[in-house]
This record gives C-alpha cells, structure tokens and sequence, in this order.
C-alpha cells in the first residue's frame, strides 16, 4: 500500500531535550515536506526536500533541522525543543517533475507533539 | 497572512445539501488544489486544477478556478454526514519546486 508513515504520533515531551520524528514514504518521490498545523494558522511548511542531499527552508525553519540520506527518508530534528513549537506535525511527499507543480501531495497521519 | 483564504470558516448544512467554499490567493500560480482533512488526521488530496483550467469534475465535486479574480470554489453536491471535515485550497506557487501555500482552512459541519 502507498503510504507515508511518521513515528511517533503523539510525543510529550520537556523543553530542550532533542527529538526526531521519523518520515518514510514508499512511493518513490522525489519532493518531501514537513508542515506544522497550528489552529486558525492552516498548515505552514517547515523545511522541503527535492531528493536526495538537496534541503530547503519553508516558511517556518527557525528551531527545526532535516536531513534526506536516502530518498525514502526525511526525518525531522528538533535539537533544543520549546512550548512554541507545540503542534501538529505533517509530512508529506510527492512526484516533482523539474519546472511543473502539477503533483499532489500524500501526507502522512501527523504527529502531535506537546513541550513542556 | 496565507496565500489562500477560504471562506466561509466554518459552514454548518444539512445533509443532501450542497455546499460551497471559496478560496481567494495573491500571487500567480502554477495550479491550485484542495484537500480533505478529517478531525486531526492527514490531510487527503481532492482535485486538482491548473492554472490554464476553468473548471474540473470528480464525483460529487466541481471546482472552479478564476485566475483573473484569483478565486476558487470547491462544491460538494448532495452533501453527506461523512463529508464533514475541514477542507483546505493550497496554491502551487510558479517559483517554488512544488511548494504548496495552505489556507487556514473551512470546518464544514453536515448534520444527518
């Protein structure tokens, strides 16, 4: 089944003690994102991958790391966590073809995560 | 504030109804779709319409697209209770690799 899975999906945990939320997909896409979800702020992306190696800043970046070692991959680094980064967690992953933004994204189930 | 903006924010209907929103964007895009989230799940891909496109079709939903008022509008025929959810337009921006702008969203409530 196509899919993309994250772990942990619900996490509590206190402030400054790292953390890494696991993306995988298994569909072969080049493009992965991850997105937090804040109440009435919609979904704001976080950092973006299109493949292997190559990383980008969202909108979002700042108290965040990423790294893309293999294609299926994208984890998430929260190196010193805070309460601001309390959220909803997306990640998410897609086809990308050079010049055209004509794929849909599949997301994964989200991660809740809580910092005392 | 968010490249889309959907309207209203929240939309209460019986089922059998048809339901409407709308999205309004700044900048030109490449393509703009809308997505399906159920209570703090995923969110779920729905339709997808180009830039050059004014107006798609799947199932139960239309969406329309009008780049000259950069506006959209998702409606959902014969509306019912498993259609209720919060529905999202994002924009594909023209400079981005496949950077997707997200409004905050319309809680849509179908009561049975």
């Amino acid at each position: 089944e196509a899919q993309v899975t994250q772990n942990p999906r619900y996490l509590i945990t206190v402030t400054g003690k790292k953390l890494t939320v696991t993306c995988s997909q298994n569909m072969n896409h080049e493009y992965m994102s991850w997105y937090r979800q804040d109440p009435g702020l919609g979904l704001r992306q976080i950092y973006y991958s299109m493949n292997v190696e190559v990383t980008d800043k969202g909108d979002v970046p700042e108290g965040y790391k990423v790294s893309r070692k293999e294609k299926r991959n994208f984890p998430l680094i929260l190196e010193s966590p805070s309460p601001n980064q309390t959220s909803l967690y997306f990640c998410a992953s897609s086809l990308w073809t050079s010049g055209l933004t004509y794929n849909e994204q599949f997301f994964g189930p989200g991660t809740r995560l809580t910092v005392l | 504030s968010q490249q889309g903006e959907e309207d209203p924010q929240a939309l209460s209907i019986q089922e059998g109804e048809n339901a409407t929103m709308n999205c309004s964007y700044k900048t030109s895009i490449n393509n703009l779709q809308w997505y399906r989230q159920n209570s703090g799940r995923g969110l779920v891909h729905l339709i997808l319409i180009r830039s050059n496109e004014r107006e798609k079709h799947s199932g139960r939903l239309r969406v329309t697209l009008d780049t000259s008022k950069k506006s959209s509008s998702l409606l959902i025929t014969a509306s019912r209770a498993a259609d209720t959810a919060s529905y999202f337009c994002a924009t594909g921006l023209m400079e981005y690799g496949n950077k997707l702008v997200f409004g905050a969203g319309t809680i849509l409530r179908v009561k049975s």
